[in-house]
């Protein structure tokens, strides 16, 4: 089992559309999650990290769910800027080192 | 921009040269770390220094050398690489705790060996 994973998509929807993407990891003792967006040929960028709690920003709302071992990404009225693949990364328990899921491409169409 | 500066951006070596990528950060974050991204696919971890000591070297081949002269500066020295090496070099930093802050990256640089 891969220790994360995402569906790749990619997810085509029209703009003002909300969408989805859910993540799975497989080391329960994992304590840190986050969402990185990537724009073709550029670097990985911090979109937002994943709180027990659930968190928001602007559109988007990160949730966790500890029990399932999964995270979850939604984003409302999704904008054609918003078109980019969207990374789950996890950290693993042990150092700094945070591993990455291969990615859920999402296309934003007008 | 990007706080964490990668040089050079693009890069062509031949199988023979000796080549070095250079990173630099000012954000006082005291781990740093080397990644490696293939068209289409998910950065896959290289090297991680933390407190410019290296700790984690995740088996990558002896043609690749990594150096932390200080706390801000981090080289990756290339050597006798071969085509499949061919890729978006990532560097990227974060304060001791990465699990609670996440990275910063570079922009990259793109290596092509011919």
């Amino acid at each position: 089992r891969k220790e994360v994973e995402q569906d790749p998509g990619p997810f085509n929807v029209p703009e003002g559309a909300t969408v989805a993407f859910n993540c799975t990891y497989s080391n329960s003792a994992s304590q840190s999650f986050f969402w990185y967006r990537q724009d073709c040929r550029k670097e990985p960028k911090l979109l937002m990290s994943v709180y027990s709690s659930g968190n928001e920003d602007g559109r988007f709302t990160a949730q966790l769910n500890r029990a399932s071992q999964y995270i979850s990404l939604l984003i409302r009225d999704s904008k054609l800027s918003d078109s980019a693949t969207y990374l789950c990364v996890v950290n693993m328990e042990y150092g700094n080192k945070l591993v990455f899921g291969a990615g859920t491409i999402l296309r934003v169409k007008s | 921009d990007t706080e964490v500066t990668q040089t050079p951006k693009h890069l062509v070596m031949g199988m023979t040269n000796k080549k070095s990528l250079k990173c630099e950060q000012h954000m006082g974050h005291r781990a740093m770390y080397w990644y490696k991204q293939k068209a289409k696919k998910p950065p896959e971890l290289m090297f991680v220094y933390s407190y410019e000591k290296l700790s984690i070297n995740e088996s990558v081949p002896s043609r690749f050398s990594p150096e932390c002269p200080n706390s801000s500066l981090l080289n990756l020295h290339l050597h006798a690489l071969q085509p499949e090496d061919s890729a978006l070099y990532l560097c990227a930093s974060s304060q001791d705790g990465a699990r609670v802050t996440g990275y910063t990256f570079g922009s990259g640089t793109r290596l092509t060996v011919v």
